[in-house]
């Protein structure tokens, strides 16, 4: 499987932009990057996910490299209810063995400061 | 929608015991699955299933065992309750495998004394 490499810790400013990295180096053709984020003491939440082309939705938006190597979660203006674990995740969605699952790495841990 | 729902919130169980974690879901979703995060990491996947009637394992099988007799339920049983299943479970469904978006549970807090 393809794996996600992000870093374990990030901190931001409340209103401030926060800009996520996630690496994927092998990263293959069939494979999504999707972005879940965790709050405490809750279950994972979609947050957004792309292919090749960047992504907005209303929650956060989503850069992806030219060769795909790296993505990049930006959310606009952080708040303190974002505060959160974010986990990076490629799902193969060619539809073989490995299809729908979410494999979670650690996440990088978002601190936003009042 | 209720969503995922999930029960029990909390269980202490003795090693060696037995005990089913229940979870639902009233959104007619097709894909349901499990999995367990022990402290300061990732989930990891249990087990799934892409419709009533079929199941299948994900990364972390051992010692649990899953049906899905209807869509709506994915009950989670623990055959023999080892202190290593210690952990917090969450249940998640999507209308298929390959749908966007996942939608987790809050998750049941399991401890294994």
């Amino acid at each position: 499987d393809a794996k996600t490499t992000q870093p374990n810790s990030m901190e931001s400013n409340e209103e401030e932009p926060v800009h996520l990295p996630c690496n994927h180096s092998t990263i293959s053709g069939t494979d999504y990057i999707h972005w879940y984020r965790q709050l405490p003491s809750q279950g994972p939440e979609y947050v957004i996910h792309g292919l090749t082309s960047n992504v907005n939705n209303r929650m956060a938006s989503l850069a992806i490299a030219e060769d795909r190597k790296s993505s990049t979660l930006i959310l606009h203006r952080a708040t303190l209810r974002d505060a959160a674990v974010y986990y990076c995740i490629l799902r193969d969605d060619a539809g073989g063995t490995s299809y729908g699952k979410l494999t979670f790495g650690q996440g990088t841990i978002l601190t936003v400061h009042p | 929608n209720a969503g995922v729902t999930q029960t029990p919130k909390f269980q202490v169980l003795k090693t060696g015991q037995s005990m089913t974690l229940q979870c639902a879901q009233d959104m007619n979703h097709e894909y349901m699955s499990w999995y367990r995060q022990d402290p300061g990491m990732g989930l990891r996947l249990i087990h799934y299933s892409v419709g009533a009637g079929i199941t299948d394992q994900g990364e972390v099988p051992n010692g649990y065992n899953v049906s899905r007799s209807t869509t709506e339920d994915f009950p989670l049983r623990l055959l023999s309750a080892a202190p290593s299943q210690t952990s917090v479970y969450f249940c998640a469904s999507s209308y298929s495998p390959g749908s966007n978006e996942q939608y987790f549970g809050p998750g049941t807090r399991l401890t294994v004394t």
